[in-house]
């Protein structure tokens, strides 16, 4: 059965400064995402990893796949408080059926 | 095309009583889930559709549970005789073979008292 692990679960960062949230998954995957969630609100699509080595970059936020490690990070840098949210990552078994990490909340103070 | 659409947006109903909710998916999308998240987790996989095919259903799902998707298009997943454990977020999301990722609702937040 697949599982994920997200950690840290929760962040707090000061304006302007760099981190990283791991996630973990237990067996072979298709693909990982990385969504947003802002409180109340649905799912948004972030990035989706399909291979190994893969990199994806949107404005502060950066994804990368290591499919030999099973993890997968989400680097932000310069961080912003608009960038304060619940981060998800999850990744396919089969079908496309997806299994979530937990999540992070990422609260970014001035 | 203004995406996935669930309805009703929230309901509180009383433990005992029967709910059902509604999703419409993208049009040209085949595969159609659904979701369930309860506060501080992610979402957990509840069934899927592939057109009007229920292909897989999570061992989450009792038998109080049931989903449809009549004719591939919108889908119905409805809770007979809800208990306070049902309260949640229920989530739709919709995508197409061989897509990369779901496009997801908005939600029905569901509250049992």
């Amino acid at each position: 059965e697949l599982k994920v692990e997200q950690n840290p679960l929760f962040l707090s960062m000061q304006e302007g400064k760099n981190y990283t949230i791991y996630c973990n998954y237990s067996t072979t995957s298709d693909r990982l995402y990385w969504y947003r969630q802002d409180p109340g609100k649905s799912l948004e699509s972030l990035f989706v990893l399909l291979s190994n080595g893969a990199v994806k970059q949107e404005g502060r936020l950066m994804a990368s796949l290591d499919t030999k490690a099973r993890l997968s990070t989400l680097h932000i840098t310069a961080a912003v408080h608009d960038l304060s949210a619940t981060y998800f990552c999850a990744a396919d078994s089969n079908a496309g059926k997806s299994t979530f990490g937990d999540g992070t909340t990422l609260t970014v103070k001035p | 095309d203004t995406g996935v659409s669930q309805d009703p947006r929230h309901k509180i109903t009383k433990r005992g009583q029967n709910v059902t909710f509604r999703c419409d998916p993208i049009s040209e999308h085949n595969r159609l889930y659904w979701y369930r998240q309860t506060l501080g987790q992610g979402p957990e996989f509840l069934t899927y559709f592939q057109n009007e095919a229920q292909l897989e259903k999570s061992r989450l799902l009792s038998d109080r549970f049931s989903a449809e998707r009549p004719k591939g298009s919108f889908s119905t997943l409805e809770i007979q005789r809800t208990e306070q454990g049902d309260s949640a977020m229920y989530l739709c999301a919709s995508s197409s073979w061989g897509d990369y990722g779901y496009t997801f609702g908005s939600g029905t937040r569901l509250t049992v008292v």
